[in-house]
């Protein structure tokens, strides 16, 4: 079955980056987009941007255009997200999914950011 | 952006209860909209894509129907495990946006 893994929770000063990996299995990683989302303490889900597994490929959120990076590494079947300059608002729990048309959204686990000095 | 509007913002409502939720975009979506069920520490568990259509391993007590602007969400014969909170969005762009969410709170 279709499985997102991420990497652990991350501590961060402001000014630093963080990269946070999914490492997907049960399906054809470059077939289908991964999505980046986050959610802040007590907040709503906000959409980071996505990436084209096959391609590499990316569309950002503007709100994120300029400080993230989404990369993989099709030959382990990992998508990675960077965010650099990190401010203290960017203390959140980071998700990847992936959307099948015909299935649905599947979900990782999330990953904690905390960025603080 | 399309702009995703949930009501209610909360609502307490008592076990074996039918509740329904509304969601409206700020344009047509057709009907590339989904909904999640969140609680308190987890990630989001997909509920229903595509607007109607349910996600593999939900109960059909979730049912899910709307087009274009206007969607809804019910949850028939309420339990206490369907506490949580209850987000809506839009895929219709690859600008993903979200409804600010619902809290469901068991009497």
């Amino acid at each position: 079955q279709v499985q997102l893994v991420q990497s652990g929770a991350e501590v961060k000063k402001p000014g630093a980056s963080v990269k946070v990996s999914c490492k997907a299995s049960g399906y054809t990683f470059t077939g289908y987009y991964i999505h980046w989302m986050r959610q802040a303490p007590g907040q709503g889900l906000e959409w980071i941007g996505r990436l084209n597994p096959k391609t590499g490929g990316t569309d950002y959120a503007p709100r994120s255009q300029g400080r993230v990076t989404m990369t993989r590494d099709a030959s382990i079947n990992t998508a990675y997200m960077e965010l650099s300059s990190l401010r203290s608002d960017d203390t959140a729990v980071y998700y990847c999914a992936r959307l099948d048309m015909t299935s649905g959204w599947h979900w990782g686990p999330g990953t904690l950011v905390t960025v603080s000095s | 952006d399309i702009q995703m509007t949930q009501s209610p913002s909360s609502l307490s409502a008592s076990v074996g209860d039918r509740v329904t939720i509304t969601c409206r975009a700020s344009q047509d979506i057709a009907n590339f909209l989904a909904w999640f069920q969140q609680k308190p520490g987890e990630a989001p568990k997909s509920l229903i894509y595509a607007a109607s259509y349910l996600q593999s391993g939900v109960p059909s007590k979730f049912s899910g129907s709307g087009f274009a602007t206007n969607f809804t969400l019910t949850i028939s014969g309420l339990q206490p495990e369907d506490f949580g909170t209850y987000y809506c969005q839009q895929y219709n762009s690859y600008a993903i946006t979200f409804g600010q969410g619902t809290r469901l709170d068991i009497k």
